[in-house]
Parts: C-alpha cells; structure tokens; sequence
C-alpha cells in the first residue's frame, strides 16, 4: 500500500517557485520524509529529506506540517531542468527505499 | 568519487540469453541495491545487500534473476535465460549502511542505469 499520495503532474512557469504536495497521513513517529527526482533517462537523485522541522539546502526547501500528516517540496526558482519525476518516499532509518509514481513536473518557458 | 558504476549501458540480446549487468557502488558505501524501470511498473526494488551479504530479495522476480556480491565494489544481476518482458532499465544504487547515516538517514547515490532490451 502506497505511503504517501502525490498530484500525477504539475505544471509551472519557468522562474516561478514550483510547489509539490505529499501527503503521507499515516505517518509514523520515526519516518522521515524524503525526496527524489528522475530527469529524464537518468537515475533517481536525493534532493531532500526532514524528520519534523523545515529544511532547505541548495537544491530546494522542505516544509513539513507540524501534525506531520503533510509536506511540500519548493524549488525557489524552476528552470527547464527542473522538469523531471518527483517522488515524496517516507522511511524509517531502517527501512529500504520504496519509489511510488511520484509526481510529473513540467516547467514551461 | 566517480559515482556509481554501471555497465553495460546498453544491451541487445535474443530471448534465452543470459545476460550479466555489472554495478560497482561508491567506495565506503557498504549497502547496494538493484531497481527495475519500466513504464509499466515503475521503480521496482529488486534485491539489496548490506555488507555483501543479500538482506531482501522479495523483490526478485523469479528464478530467472539472481544477484550476487562477491566484494564491497563488485555486484552482478543476472537473468538467465532473458525472456522479452524482462526489457527494462536496471539501475544499481549505493547507500552507507541502513541507519548509519546521519541523523539516522541514509541516501541512495544511483547508477546511470543499464537499458537491456530483449529481442
């Protein structure tokens, strides 16, 4: 059974901040929230991840609700090579990474 | 680090081939994992290790496929024989050990992927 539910595509403007929703109601205490994106033809790669508070690295930031029920994933500024699969994932510390069909972000010039 | 290794990149064969996909993880990395990809599917897990040794291979599709590690920067995915729906890009990914991450976390560096196509 799927963990997290995400839109199957979005689209947005290039320079716009581009915002993916995840949510992952069943959340349990010890699971993080990570994310991974596909462009495409390539291997998946790590953007971010966040355990309770809100993180931001030099890829993107993270904001995660305070019931932990919900996040979503911001690129500041979308450029065309943003365009690619994104997949919201939660694991444990423990756990084996379990790819669902993510989201489909199309930046549009 | 070069990254992970994958190889081949491409691969042709008939049906009934065996054919062998080659993944040398980054060094230091002492967890390795086996996806498929297809449209149909998605990211499938395949088989991970963790110190060479297979953890979970529930993934496996059947008796066709078998992995193997025989060191800490070699691993192998076989099909013997290859059937066509066996056609898919095979990604290998390296990780430090589960859990011995920072924070607890542990990130998956992935391969470029091996597109096989079985004819």
């Amino acid at each position: 059974d799927a963990k997290t539910t995400q839109p199957p595509s979005m689209d947005c403007a290039e320079g716009r901040a581009a915002n993916l929703p995840c949510n992952h109601s069943t959340i349990s205490g010890n699971e993080y929230v990570y994310w991974y994106r596909q462009i495409h033809s390539q291997g998946p790669q790590y953007i971010i991840h966040g355990l309770k508070n809100n993180e931001t690295n030099e890829m993107a930031s993270l904001i995660i609700t305070e019931d932990r029920k919900s996040s979503t994933l911001i690129l500041p500024h979308a450029t065309l090579r943003d365009t690619a699969v994104y997949y919201c994932i939660l694991k444990t510390s423990y756990d084996k990474v379990i790819f669902g069909p993510g989201t489909s972000l199309s930046v549009i010039p | 680090d070069a990254g992970v290794i994958q190889s081949p990149r491409h691969e042709v064969t008939e049906m009934g081939q065996e054919v062998t996909l080659r993944c040398k993880p980054i060094s230091g990395h002492n967890s390795l994992f086996w996806y498929r990809q297809t449209m149909m599917r998605g990211l499938e897990l395949l088989i991970y290790f963790n110190n060479n040794v297979p953890i979970d291979d529930s993934g496996m599709p059947e008796d066709r496929f078998s992995a193997k590690m025989p060191n800490a920067s070699f691993s192998t995915l076989k099909i013997q024989p290859s059937e066509p729906r066996d056609s898919a890009v095979y990604f290998c990914a390296s990780s430090l050990g589960l859990g011995q991450g920072a924070s607890g976390a542990n990130v998956l560096t992935f391969g470029a992927g091996s597109r096989l196509t079985v004819l």
